[in-house]
């Protein structure tokens, strides 16, 4: 069975602060795939980015970056010096090597105060 | 940049009737996905549909449930006689091809079942 656990819901930053949005998966496929989505107020999700199980590379863009450990079976999310248009729900979702589908996290509200 | 577009954004309907929400998915995609999000909660997998026909389907897609590509361009989702609980945010999403790839989301379509 494929799960996604976010065990924070809402999270409160002052901006500027760094923040880590955490994300535990469950799958005994060998070979599954990782994402993470933004959904801003208006209610879009966005893609920010995908991750191979095959590729433990961390990888950063921008203020933003990424940590996944197989090991801990974790795909973390960090933003560094906040904003508040950083202020958004963020899925983190898992698809296995057959079909597409997706499962996503509950979610982590972030707020970013000014 | 292309996008998917879904219509109408926000849907009115009373329980028992039939709603049919649009899609319209990115030209050259060949998978396309009907997700939903119950208010505040987590995004869930309705329905995957490639090559005309439906490729994977979640408990949550009942007989009340169907998809149509009635053209080159639109994807539907139909609810025949819905349900309070119907009411939800529907999401659109299509994926070019490949296992593992991003799916790129429409902006949702708001049901509210009164």
């Amino acid at each position: 069975a494929q799960k996604v656990t976010q065990a924070q819901t809402e999270i409160s930053v002052v901006e500027k602060e760094d923040v880590t949005l955490d994300c535990v998966y469950e799958t005994r496929d060998t070979t599954y795939y990782l994402f993470w989505y933004k959904q801003p107020p208006s209610g879009e999700l966005v893609f920010l980015i995908r991750r191979n199980s095959f590729d433990e590379q961390n990888e950063i863009s921008g203020r933003y970056s990424w940590n996944f450990q197989k090991s801990t079976s974790s795909f973390n999310f960090t933003i560094t010096a906040s904003q508040v248009v950083d202020s958004a729900v963020y899925f983190c979702a898992l698809s296995g090597n057959t079909g597409n589908q997706f499962y996503f996290g509950t979610g982590t509200s972030l707020t970013v105060i000014p | 940049e292309p996008e998917v577009t879904q219509t109408p954004s926000h849907q009115v309907t009373q329980m028992g009737q039939e709603v049919i929400l649009r899609c319209v998915p990115i030209s050259n995609h060949l998978y396309f996905y009907w997700y939903r999000q119950i208010l505040g909660q987590k995004v869930e997998f309705l329905v995957s549909f490639y090559n005309n026909e439906i490729s994977e389907k979640s408990e949550i897609f009942d007989d009340q449930f169907s998809v149509e590509r009635p053209d080159g361009s639109n994807f539907t989702l139909k609810i025949r006689s819905t349900k309070l609980e119907d009411s939800a945010m529907y999401f659109c999403a299509s994926l070019q091809s490949g296992t593992g790839k991003e799916q790129y989301f429409g902006p949702g379509t708001r049901l509210t079942v009164t």
